[in-house]
């Protein structure tokens, strides 16, 4: 699986939004871009993921360039629970009982007010 | 999104003694589950992959026999961590796997005395 790298901390108002950036220049054709968050102390959360398309969902926006070597995860309105690390990965679908998942170290994301 | 639950979210345990971390997948069947290992300020390292009906798969580093893992039926991944020493006291985490997406139990805390 592609190699991903993430600023490791980023500050956001709350309120505006969050515009995560994550490199993936080596990613591969068939491999899916996700993004997960962990809150302190809490197992990760599922946020978004796409192949080649932007996506949308009731969390976040995921925008993804036409060369598909970096991305970016929008949080519209950041909210002081949206403070978590942010996890990056490129993964393909491997389908049955394959394709862990494996963690970087993300970016700390911190909302103040 | 889907739900994976962990019981029990904390444990303490003296040194020498088995603990068992229950993993379920709540509202779906589950054929592939994950178990990782996080430390203090580190990102999640897997420890092994859990299939149902057959042997889990150990990440190299990861001792089999101090770390059984069960998958007994579609739901429920169980890991136990024998004879365990302080060096084990870690955040455990599993998720279960629908589709072609990863789902994250909140996690369980070991502490070993």
């Amino acid at each position: 699986d592609a190699k991903t790298t993430q600023p490791p901390s980023m500050d956001c108002a709350e309120g505006r939004a969050a515009n995560l950036p994550c490199n993936h220049s080596t990613i591969s054709g068939n491999e899916y871009v996700y993004w997960y968050r962990q809150i302190h102390s809490q197992g990760p959360q599922y946020i978004i993921h796409g192949l080649k398309n932007n996506e949308t969902n009731e969390m976040a926006s995921l925008i993804i360039t036409e060369d598909r070597k970096s991305s970016t995860l929008i949080l519209p309105h950041a909210t002081l629970r949206d403070t978590a690390v942010y996890y990056c990965i490129v993964r393909r679908d491997y389908g049955g009982s394959q394709g862990n998942l494996i963690f970087g170290k993300g970016t700390k994301l911190s909302v103040k007010p | 999104g889907a739900v994976v639950s962990q019981h029990p979210s904390r444990v303490i345990c003296k040194s020498g003694t088995s603990v068992k971390i229950e993993c379920r997948s709540l509202d779906f069947q589950a054929t592939t589950m994950f178990w990782y290992r996080q430390f203090p300020k580190q990102s999640l390292m897997l420890m092994a992959t859990s299939n149902e009906g057959s042997k889990a798969t150990y990440e190299q580093g990861v001792e089999k026999d101090k770390f059984l893992i069960n998958h007994a039926s579609l739901t429920l991944s169980t890991l136990t961590v024998t004879s365990a020493h302080p060096e084990d006291s870690s955040f455990y985490i599993c998720s279960a796997k629908r589709g072609e997406t990863q789902y994250f139990g909140p996690g369980t805390r070991l502490l070993v005395l």
